[in-house]
Formats: structure tokens, sequence, C-alpha cells
């Protein structure tokens, strides 16, 4: 079974620092990776996917097949990051569902 | 607007009661899933629907929960004989069609148990 782990759940970075939010997974076949964000007071949202290949307010995530990763990056962070950030799988063509992590809590320092 | 909307915002019952609580999913969109999410957890599937069916509804906790979409638009997850278990977040999303990846949340039903 297909199964998504973010080892932290609470990250502080002060502002302009670097951010990385882990995320690893679990699954026989080829998955498609997402990350989804929910701000204060705010729906859960889609925030980018590894196939789209694209970045997101600065954010981008690489898909790591060797390492089963798809840890979310950002240079220099902005008090404006500070939310909820779940990593997500697509076991696609297999049982369709998209299953999330935990969540880590991203708080920005002034 | 036009996003999902989820009735009621917040629901209040006593164990053992039946409770139901209602999606409308973003027009045209033909997946809708729901999702409970407990304190400190992340969402955790329940059941997602292409059109009037069930997909695949393996992450019903027992058949005190169903979920149904007769006409492929509005859901209801009936939950029967309530827990104090039970009281989470129930979300839904809809997505213009299954393995877009891209889900489209309500801002969920708060479900209390006394």
């Amino acid at each position: 079974a297909q199964r998504v782990t973010q080892p932290e759940k609470l990250l502080s970075v002060f502002k302009g620092a670097p951010v990385e939010l882990k995320c690893n997974y679990s699954y026989s076949g080829s998955p498609e990776l997402f990350w989804y964000v929910q701000y204060s007071r705010q729906r859960l949202q889609l925030l980018l996917r590894h196939i789209s290949r694209e970045s997101i307010k600065g954010f981008t995530a690489d898909l790591n097949k060797g390492e089963t990763s798809f840890h979310l990056k950002k240079p220099f962070a902005q008090e404006e990051d500070s939310a909820m950030y779940y990593c997500a799988l697509l076991a696609f063509n297999r049982d369709d569902k998209i299953i999330f992590g935990k969540g880590t809590r991203l708080h920005i320092l002034p | 607007g036009a996003g999902v909307s989820q009735t009621p915002s917040n629901k209040v019952t006593e164990k053992g009661k039946y409770v139901e609580l209602r999606c409308d999913p973003i027009s045209g969109h033909t997946a809708l899933y729901w999702y409970r999410q407990s304190l400190g957890q992340g969402p955790e599937f329940l059941i997602y629907f292409q059109g009037t069916g069930a997909a695949d509804d393996s992450g019903l906790p027992n058949d005190r929960f169903f979920a149904v979409r007769p006409e492929g638009s509005v859901s209801t997850l009936k939950i029967q004989r309530t827990e104090r278990g039970d009281s989470a977040v129930y979300l839904c999303a809809s997505s213009s069609g299954v393995n877009t990846g891209e889900l489209f949340f309500g801002e969920g039903s708060r479900l209390t148990v006394l």
C-alpha cells in the first residue's frame, strides 16, 4: 500500500533563510506527487505538482525516485509562507486515490 | 462563488445519533472525494466518486459510514450511530476528472460527537 511520510510536524525558519520540507513516499509503481498548502483560515489548496516542474511562489520540488522523496524547497523564506504543508501521492492507474501525509507546519520567524 | 460548498460547517451531536454531511462540488466536476481530518493529522481518504458511482470506498472505516451521489453532483456522507471517535473535520473535494491530482477543497464540516 502507498504511504506518505512527513517527518517534521513543525519547522521554524527565519525570514530570508532557506526552507526544506521533507516528504518521503512508499509506492511500488510510478507515483504522481503533489504539495498542498493550507494558509490560516483558508481552504486546503494545491501548491504544486511534480509533473508540471514549475516554481510556485518561489517553491520547487523534485521527485527523487531513488530516494523516494519529494522535498519542497524555497531559497529565501517569506513571512507569508507560514502555513500547513501536506505532501500527497496519487497512485496513478492503481487505486487512483490521493493520499496525504500528516503535514508540516512551517513557521517563519521575523 | 463557484467553489466547493459544504454544509453544515459545524455539527454537534450526541453519541448514537445519525448525521448527514452535504457537499456541493464545483459545477462540471465529475470526481468527488471525501476525507476526514482529525486534530494534528493529514486528510485521511474515505471515498471517492466518479460520476454517480463510488469508484473507491476503501477508506470508509466501517459500515456505519456511507456516502451517496445519486445525480453525479451533490454528495451526502451519512454516519449512523455516531461515536465520540467520529469527531473530526470532514473535507470534501472535487476534481475535473480522476487522476488530475488537483483537488478543490471545501471548508469542511466540523463534527463533534458528545
